[in-house]
């Protein structure tokens, strides 16, 4: 089992869709969570770190389930601009401060 | 006023050839990173180093050598160039202390073998 999964996608999406992702995590003492988003040939970029409680930034809402080991990100009102891949980001080990990376979900918003 | 800043952005060079990637953080962190992301996109933790100090060194070749002259600089020398070792390079950067610290990466360093 990989230590982060996430669905590859692609998710085409109209705009103004709402789109979900999910992301498993195999490590159940993980401590936190992050979504990054990456665009073509960029690099990694915080969208927003993951609560436990859930959080939301605008149109962006992250959910983190302990119990099940998954995170999810939904988008509201899926705008052009958030066409990218989104990465599913754990820190497993505190100690060593390393973050493990999902491969991502790619997200296509069309007009 | 780049936080992360890697050299070069691109790099092509012959198999067999040592080369080196330079990255610089401004942010006044404490710990830097490098992460390769191979052709599968999937984003990988080579080395990291707390205030130059080496805490990760996952299993990646001898032929990788980083060095942290302070904190703020992380290079990482590659030496004999293999064809898979063709990737995308990442420079990152985080505050010390606590697991909840986001990392801000450089804009990466594309490595490609010929």
């Amino acid at each position: 089992r990989k230590e982060v999964e996430q669905d590859p996608g692609p998710f085409n999406v109209p705009e103004g869709a709402t789109v979900a992702f999910n992301c498993t995590y195999s490590n159940s003492a993980s401590q936190s969570f992050f979504w990054y988003r990456q665009d073509c040939r960029k690099e990694p970029k915080l969208l927003m770190s993951v609560y436990s409680s859930g959080n939301e930034d605008g149109r962006f809402t992250a959910q983190l389930n302990r119990a099940s080991q998954y995170i999810s990100l939904l988008i509201r009102d899926s705008k052009l601009s958030d066409s990218a891949t989104y990465l599913c980001v754990v820190n497993m080990d505190t100690g060593r401060r390393a973050l493990t990376f999902g491969s991502g979900t790619r997200l296509q918003v069309q007009p | 006023d780049t936080a992360v800043s890697q050299t070069p952005k691109y790099l092509v060079t012959q198999m067999g050839n040592d080369k080196s990637i330079k990255c610089e953080q401004n942010l006044g962190h404490d710990t830097m990173y490098w992460y390769k992301q191979d052709s599968k996109k999937f984003l990988k933790i080579m080395f990291s180093y707390n205030n130059k100090e080496l805490i990760i060194n996952e299993t990646v070749p001898n032929r990788f050598s980083p060095k942290s002259p302070d904190k703020a600089h992380l290079n990482l020398h590659i030496n004999s160039l293999e064809l898979g070792d063709s990737a995308v390079y990442f420079c990152a950067s985080s505050q010390a202390g606590g697991a909840n610290q986001p990392q801000h990466f450089g804009d990466g360093t594309r490595l490609s073998i010929l």
